[in-house]
């Protein structure tokens, strides 16, 4: 059975930072390239970044956003997927998830999220 | 890239079939094949729903549909269940290993 299971959300100051964890069982993970998609409270889905599989250079994407702020890293040998999110804004407050990338960019599997709250 | 345009809300009764919109541009929905959709309720994860415009991951009812005509998707869920509401989002790739999501339709069994 594929699962993702975030970890590491919370409550921090503005202008902080924050490293969000992704650890995946049941599949493989290094054939696969793995997403972060946000939802601030009461609002849609926000895709925000997305790195590739070594096999295709585990090149990564970012939102407009987040771009220069936010940075995607994986670990093969672990099967986590990391977020490390820095000069936390705000408009940052969100549930974040992580999903795997499937067929025709889809986001075929997701985790149950982790909820990051930026205040003072 | 701006988010793909959703109606807020649809609503239909049980039995009924409904039909949700999603559109976007020349530069992501109408140059991929490559629309998605999702189905949320409330505080869950979303749940891909259909892939690649028409295809439906094992396990979705065919009760679940998708179609494609310029730069309007479209989501149609026919014999309307309780269970089936939600909200629903669309995702399409736009270029550049880049993806975007419609600001979500509120779909209601009445």
């Amino acid at each position: 059975e594929v699962q993702l299971v975030e970890s590491g959300g919370g409550l921090v100051q503005p202008g902080r930072s924050l490293r969000l964890s992704c650890t995946t069982s049941g599949f493989t993970f290094g054939d696969y390239a793995m997403s972060w998609v946000r939802q601030a409270p009461g609002k849609g889905l926000e895709w925000v970044s997305f790195i590739r599989s070594k096999t295709y250079g585990g090149t990564r994407e970012y939102a407009a956003s987040v771009k220069g702020r936010f940075t995607i890293s994986r670990d093969d040998s672990k099967r986590i997927a990391y977020l490390q999110m820095n000069s936390l804004k705000t408009e940052d407050t969100s549930v974040y998830y992580c999903s795997r990338v499937g067929s025709g960019w889809s986001h075929d599997y997701w985790g149950q999220g982790t909820l990051v709250t930026v205040s003072s | 890239q701006s988010a793909l345009t959703q109606p807020a809300s649809v609503s239909g009764s049980p039995g009924q079939s409904i039909t949700i919109s999603c559109t976007g541009t020349s530069s992501d929905v109408g140059s991929y094949n490559l629309v998605s959709w999702y189905r949320q309720h409330p505080g869950k994860a979303p749940k891909l729903m259909i892939y690649e415009v028409t295809k439906r991951p094992s396990g979705v009812s065919n009760r679940f549909s998708g179609s494609k005509s310029g730069n309007t998707a479209s989501l149609t869920i026919s014999g309307l269940q309780a269970e089936d509401e939600a909200d629903y989002y669309c995702c399409s790739y736009a270029g550049s290993s880049t993806v975007v999501f419609g600001g979500g339709t509120k779909l209601t069994v009445l």
